[in-house]
């Protein structure tokens, strides 16, 4: 079965630092990979997707994602993170030409970014 | 162009009670889906739709039912609520072309069952 895991329930990182939020993916064949946001009482918001080509995916936000098949990992990673991007991140994919658009969840990452 | 529009934002139920929560949006998406989301638990897909007409089962289906009866709206219905189903309904969308469109959220359904 397809899974798609968030290894760390939460992230902590000061404002200026790096950010990483680390996704691991277990799909047969070359999977679709998503990243979405969501800030509190809000809906999800699209971060960036892996479909094909460039291995470093660039998205909203100031925000990329590369996608490594031999570790199969998707991490999202920001340069330098602001308080703003204080949130909860879901890595999130299905299988290339599964029926209904299934997407399959990480249990997703808080991320905390102090002043 | 509103995108995915959820209601109600907010709501309480009594144990055994029935509602339906509405989705539609105005993009002629031909896939609509319906999750719920739990702490810790991402989140699950309850059901789902590839056009109108036609619906399936997602990975939490039990207690829930659904409808498509046209392209833009595909609502929620809880027959008897149960505190099981308390959680958050994030109603989605998006184009049927292949499965690397982008999914569209609402903006949420906060639901408690007492």
């Amino acid at each position: 079965a397809q899974s798609v895991a968030q290894p760390e329930d939460q992230v902590n990182v000061a404002e200026g630092n790096p950010l990483t939020v680390k996704c691991t993916y277990s799909v047969s064949g070359n999977p679709y990979l998503f990243w979405y946001v969501q800030y509190p009482n809000r809906g999800l918001q699209f971060l960036l997707k892996y479909i094909t080509g460039d291995n470093l995916v660039k998205g909203s936000y100031g925000f990329e994602a590369e996608f490594n098949k031999s570790q199969t990992s998707f991490h999202l990673k920001k340069p330098s993170a602001l308080v703003s991007d204080s949130a909860l991140y879901f890595c999130a994919g299905f299988m290339i030409k599964a029926a209904g658009n299934k997407l399959t969840f990480g249990g997703g990452t808080r991320v905390l970014v102090k002043p | 162009n509103a995108g995915v529009t959820q209601t109600p934002k907010f709501q309480v139920l009594k144990t055994g009670q029935s509602m339906t929560l509405q989705c539609a949006q105005d993009m002629n998406h031909e896939y609509m889906s319906w999750y719920r989301q739990d702490p810790g638990m991402g989140l699950r897909l309850i059901h789902y739709s590839v056009g109108a007409g036609i619906t399936d089962q997602g990975e939490v289906p039990n207690g829930y039912n659904v409808s498509r009866s046209t392209t833009e709206d595909f609502p929620l219905r809880l027959l008897s609520a149960a505190p099981s189903q308390t959680s958050v309904y994030f109603c989605a969308s998006s184009y049927k072309r292949d499965s690397g469109n982008t999914i569209y959220f609402g903006e949420g359904s906060w639901l408690t069952v007492v």
